[in-house]
């Protein structure tokens, strides 16, 4: 069974600073897909970024970007030139690729982020 | 505009009752699934669903129930044998894999409370 884990329960940053959030993950699969979601106070989940595993590059989404480390199953998420609005809670997520058909996605239990001014 | 839809956004529930949660997109997606969120915590799978009229129980399954007699549609009952439903449920749904853009969708959720 995949499992997902978040080591930090909550951090903090300063606003216009860069903060990283870490996420390993525990898998015997070797096509699957890693997420960062951001659920907001208002409990939407809003998808950040997200990482194909058979990619080596890292992805990036203008000021996020995370560090996929495969051999180590780490993910971590990397957000630069913090804004207030990046407070929020943030969740790491894994799925299985499966071919024409879909998978669940499973959570960690997430890492809360507050940006101070 | 293209979307999933939770209703009703927050409801209440006596002991002994059940309740049915909605949930519809018109994403024209394949696959649809209901999370469960406790305070503080991350979500847990309760059922999912790739196909109309197929569902699979996923890790807190028992208490809950759901039907998918229609594509756009997986609402979700929360049985009496629920002794603890007081969460914040999100629906979500995705396109199949093999498309290359696999990601979760998710409405904005259903508190619901015991009265």
């Amino acid at each position: 069974a995949q499992t997902v884990t978040q080591s930090q329960p909550e951090m903090s940053v300063q606003e216009a600073e860069t903060v990283t959030l870490s996420c390993t993950y525990d898998t015997s699969e070797s096509n699957y897909y890693l997420f960062w979601y951001k659920q907001p106070p208002s409990r939407q989940m809003i998808l950040v970024i997200r990482q194909e595993a058979y990619k080596q590059q890292n992805a990036t989404e203008n000021r996020f970007s995370v560090n996929f480390q495969k051999a180590a199953k780490s993910f971590s998420l990397k957000i630069s030139d913090s804004q207030l609005g990046d407070t929020a809670m943030y969740f790491c997520a894994f799925m299985k690729r499966r071919y024409l058909n879909t998978d669940k996605l499973i959570f960690g239990t997430g890492t809360r982020l507050q940006v101070f001014p | 505009d293209g979307g999933i839809t939770q209703s009703p956004k927050y409801l209440f529930r006596k002991e002994g009752q059940n309740v049915t949660l909605s949930c519809e997109q018109n994403l024209n997606h394949d696959a649809m699934y209901w999370y469960r969120q406790d305070p503080g915590q991350g979500l847990r799978l309760i059922y999912y669903s790739q196909i109309v009229n197929d569902f699979q129980k996923g890790d807190i399954a028992e208490g809950y129930s759901v039907s998918r007699e229609k594509k756009e549609s997986f609402p979700l009952t929360v049985t009496s044998a629920q002794k603890n439903p007081t969460a914040f449920y999100l629906c979500a749904s995705s396109i199949l894999l093999g498309q290359q853009n696999e990601k979760l969708f998710f409405g904005s959720g259903t508190q619901l409370s015991v009265l």
